[in-house]
Formats: C-alpha cells, sequence, structure tokens
C-alpha cells in the first residue's frame, strides 16, 4: 500500500524557475525522505527530515515538514536541467501495516526545459 | 564508497520461466532491501534483511517469489515461475541503520513476454 502521495503527479518548468512538489501521507512517521530516480536508473537518497524536525536544507533544496498535516514539500530552487527526473517521497512509519518500512508515494515527474 | 551492486542489468524471459538476480550491499551494511518497481508507480518493499535474516516478507509472492542472503551479505532474488505482471525493475539497497536513507542499486529490469 502506498503511504505517500505526491503532488503533482507532473510538472514541467523552464530553467531557472523554482520547483515544488507536495507529499501527503496517512499514519505518523519516524522519518521522510525524498528521492530522485533519473530515467532507467535507481533512486538516489536526496534528503531526511525527522518528525521532530520542521525545515531542513541540503543545497538547492529545503524540505519542510507538517506532522499536524501529515504533509512535507520539496522545493528546488534555480532548476536546471540536470534536474529534470522524478522525485519520491517515502516514510518510515511508526503504525499500521507499514510499520519500520520504508514506504514510497507514486512520485512526481519533473521536466525542467532549457 | 562502492555502492550497491545488482546484475544482470536487464532480462527478458518467457512465462513460466525462472530467472534469479543477485545484489552485493555496501560493505558494513546489515540491513537489505528488495523492492519491485513496476512502471509509472512508486517502489514496493518485497522483502528485508537484517543481517542473514528476514525481518519483514509480508508483500512477497511466496508462491513464486523467494530470496535468501546467505552469511549476511550478498542478497538472491527468484522468482519461478515467470508471470506477464512480474516485469518490473527490481531494486536491491542498504542502510547502514534501519530508519536511516537508504542506498539502491541501479535495478535490474525484468521483461516477460
Amino acid at each position: 500500500s502506498q503511504q505517500g502521495e505526491e503532488d503533482p503527479q507532473a510538472l514541467s518548468i523552464q530553467e531557472g524557475e523554482n520547483a515544488t512538489m507536495n507529499c501527503s501521507y496517512k499514519t505518523s512517521i519516524n522519518n521522510l525522505q525524498w528521492y530522485r530516480q533519473n530515467s532507467g536508473r535507481g533512486l538516489v537518497h536526496l534528503i531526511l527530515i525527522r518528525s521532530n524536525e520542521r525545515e531542513k536544507h541540503s543545497g538547492r533544496l529545503r524540505v519542510t515538514l507538517d506532522t499536524s498535516k501529515k504533509s512535507s514539500s520539496l522545493l528546488i530552487t534555480a532548476s536546471r536541467a540536470a534536474d529534470t527526473a522524478s522525485y519520491f517521497c517515502a516514510t518510515i512509519s511508526l503504525g499500521g501495516t507499514s510499520y519500520g518500512k520504508l514506504t514510497f508515494g507514486q512520485g512526481t515527474i519533473l521536466t525542467v526545459h532549457p | 564508497e562502492a555502492g550497491v551492486a545488482q546484475s544482470p542489468r536487464y532480462k527478458i524471459i518467457e512465462k513460466r520461466q525462472s530467472v534469479a538476480f543477485w545484489c552485493n550491499p555496501i560493505s558494513g551494511h546489515a540491513t537489505l532491501y528488495w523492492y519491485q518497481q513496476i512502471l509509472g508507480q512508486g517502489p514496493k518493499l518485497l522483502i528485508q534483511f537484517q543481517n542473514n535474516g528476514v525481518v519483514d516478507d509480508s508483500q512477497l509472492p511466496k508462491d513464486r517469489f523467494s530470496a535468501e542472503r546467505l552469511k549476511g551479505v550478498d542478497s538472491t532474488l527468484k522468482i519461478q515461475p515467470a508471470k506477464l505482471e512480474d516485469s518490473a525493475v527490481y531494486l536491491c539497497a542498504s542502510s547502514l541503520w534501519q530508519n536511516g536513507g537508504y542506498t539502491f542499486g541501479s535495478g535490474t529490469r525484468l521483461t516477460v513476454v
């Protein structure tokens, strides 16, 4: 079963613009992680935010977490064509059938046009 | 450090045949995972090992899928017999600790015809 649901399913922007992707989840979590997947490749871990954290930065990435709304957002600033990929949120749950497992959403396909 | 190694990179088989995938995790990572990713979907956990013991295999179709991790290092995932709906990318991942970030291999793309 899918724990995280990303929104939008697809996002198309111009180089230099910011890209924002959202993720909602259902059960309480230990942490939430964002991954990137280039076409036909494995997933690359981008950032992990713990349930007691509200915001985290890594280079051009900014992640926020709102546990009261069970939601997270990933912001990529000053996007580049090389950022074109699928982005997945994944959660380590504290309850339900997904307890202790890293469970992925369906992903957002980001296309950055040069 | 070396990443998670997987082989083969691609595999095409006919339905009802058998297939095996191999994974070598990052040295020192006790936890190893196999995920199945169907086109257009997020990865789905099939099985999780802690050292050479199975922690969770609740989503593994045990009538046709099997996995082992001998000596707590390399792992193999087998499908026998394969069905058309098994066409997917099979991803292996490892982590240093269970609640941390995972390192994924490049995956094996399986096509069942």
